[in-house]
């Protein structure tokens, strides 16, 4: 049974850059049957996804978001991370790290708890 | 994008009674491929994440108990939950992984009453 757990900042500035890591355990980021990614939450927007990464670095991402957006995997740690530019208010939402099997692309089976990100000054 | 829009937004049900949540897709989401139906349920409760209950519109994932059901085809969806329980308290919300990007209903809230 796959867990994955968020880290990163809860407050930001605007104009800044989000950074977040995911630590997944109970299996392996460099496990090709896995797809790796990150999706938010917030009142306004409800559930968004934001991208998705192979173990291999081969990314997909919300053409939404994708100019602001870079995702990268660490195998030798076990964890994958975002990036996340130009933050304004609109970004602040709890943000899960997710992952699929490559069997049924974009159904998330696993989610963390998820880290609660504020944009503000 | 697709859009998916769930009815209604919340609803209250009685102990033991049935509650039933409508999707609808702006597109369908059946591949004429491998005439599979792209559409998950998930549950969350509250203070935690999503969790998926039904995949392919109509199939529930291991573990999850047989009063929860999904139907529906194209672009038109149901959840139904039987024998409404008190831990079904939660926000239910419909998803497409047909297309890129996948995206998610708004969320049905289902109370006790």
């Amino acid at each position: 049974q796959l867990q994955l757990q968020e880290t990163g900042p809860g407050l930001v500035k605007p104009s800044e850059t989000l950074s977040l890591t995911c630590t997944v355990s109970g299996g392996s980021t460099s496990n090709d049957r896995y797809y790796w990614g990150w999706i938010r939450q917030s009142p306004g927007k409800g559930l968004e996804w934001i991208g998705s990464i192979y173990y291999s670095g081969y990314t997909f991402y919300n053409p939404s978001l994708k100019s602001r957006v870079n995702m990268s995997v660490d195998t030798s740690k076990n964890q994958f991370s975002l990036r996340l530019s130009s933050l304004t208010a609109a970004d602040t939402a709890l943000y899960y790290c997710t992952s699929e099997s490559t069997a049924v692309k974009f159904r998330f089976d696993s989610w963390g708890q998820g880290t609660l990100v504020t944009v503000s000054s | 994008d697709i859009v998916m829009t769930q009815t209604p937004d919340s609803l209250a049900v009685s102990p033991g009674e049935r509650a039933t949540i409508n999707c609808k897709s702006s597109q369908s989401v059946l591949s004429g491929t491998n005439r599979k139906t792209y559409l998950a349920w998930y549950q969350q409760r509250p203070g935690q994440p999503p969790k998926v209950l039904i995949s392919w519109a109509s199939t529930r994932e291991s573990g999850v108990p047989d009063r929860f059901s999904g139907s529906g085809s194209g672009t038109d969806f149901t959840l139904t939950i039987t024998n409404l329980q008190a831990e079904d308290v939660a926000v239910y919300y419909c998803q497409q992984y047909y297309a890129t990007p996948p995206t998610f209903g708004q969320g049905t809230k289902v109370q006790i009453k």
